[in-house]
């Protein structure tokens, strides 16, 4: 079946680089997402990469697939208390809006 | 553009009750969802629409209704409320461009069912 899992909960300190993981189950899918969600707010994309790419950065973020063992992880790095917020990875079946969200995890930035 | 809209933004129901969630996105995006997030739980799919006049079950349908008249509109109806119903919920448009789908979502409805 289809599952994605994230852990819960990660602290880091200011300047310090983040790194959430993330594992999925689907192995059709065509794009992996990367949202963002801020207390009380909805989600946001920040990046997303495809299956055939190993690895995509954009300013302080990289991403990084093994498609192999179906891990994505989302590094941030400098990372700043702004970025404090739960970040959510998502798998998105191919030829489909269909998207499978994964648990979430709160990232906590400490000053 | 406004971008996606819900209404209300908290709601407090007593078991039993029924209540619709609006929903609206003003981008003309033919795909919409409903989604309930619970703590540990991620985002669940309760329906979701490829266009007007298509809805389709997602992974917690059950105690939901909803229909899609419009592009625009998406309203979520609770039959009768549970307290296992309390959660928040999201509504989400999205589009599909050289095969990416990024999708969109509204601020989020709060609701307590007592």
């Amino acid at each position: 079946g289809e599952d994605v899992e994230q852990s819960l909960f990660l602290s880091v300190r200011e300047g310090d680089s983040s790194v959430i993981n993330c594992t999925y189950t689907d192995s059709s899918s065509t794009y992996l997402y990367w949202y963002k969600q801020e207390p009380g707010a909805g989600l946001q994309l920040l990046t997303y990469i495809f299956s055939n790419m190993d690895m995509k950065q954009d300013q302080r973020l990289t991403v990084l697939l093994n498609k192999k063992d179906k891990h994505l992880s989302l590094r941030i790095a400098d990372t700043q208390t702004g970025d404090s917020a739960i970040y959510f990875c998502a798998e998105n079946a191919s030829g489909t809006y269909k998207y499978i969200f994964g648990t979430g995890t709160r990232l906590k930035v400490l000053a | 553009n406004a971008g996606v809209t819900q209404t209300p933004k908290f709601q407090v129901l007593k078991t039993g009750q029924s209540m619709t969630l609006q929903c609206a996105q003003d981008m003309n995006h033919e795909y919409m969802s409903w989604y309930r997030q619970d703590p540990g739980m991620g985002l669940r799919l309760i329906h979701y629409s490829v266009g007007a006049g298509i809805t389709d079950q997602g992974e917690v349908p059950n105690g939901y209704n909803v229909s899609r008249s419009t592009t625009e509109d998406f309203p979520l109806r609770l039959l009768s409320a549970a307290p296992s119903q309390t959660s928040v919920y999201f509504c989400a448009s999205s589009y599909r461009v050289a095969g990416v789908n990024e999708q969109f979502f509204g601020p989020g409805t709060r609701l307590t069912v007592l």
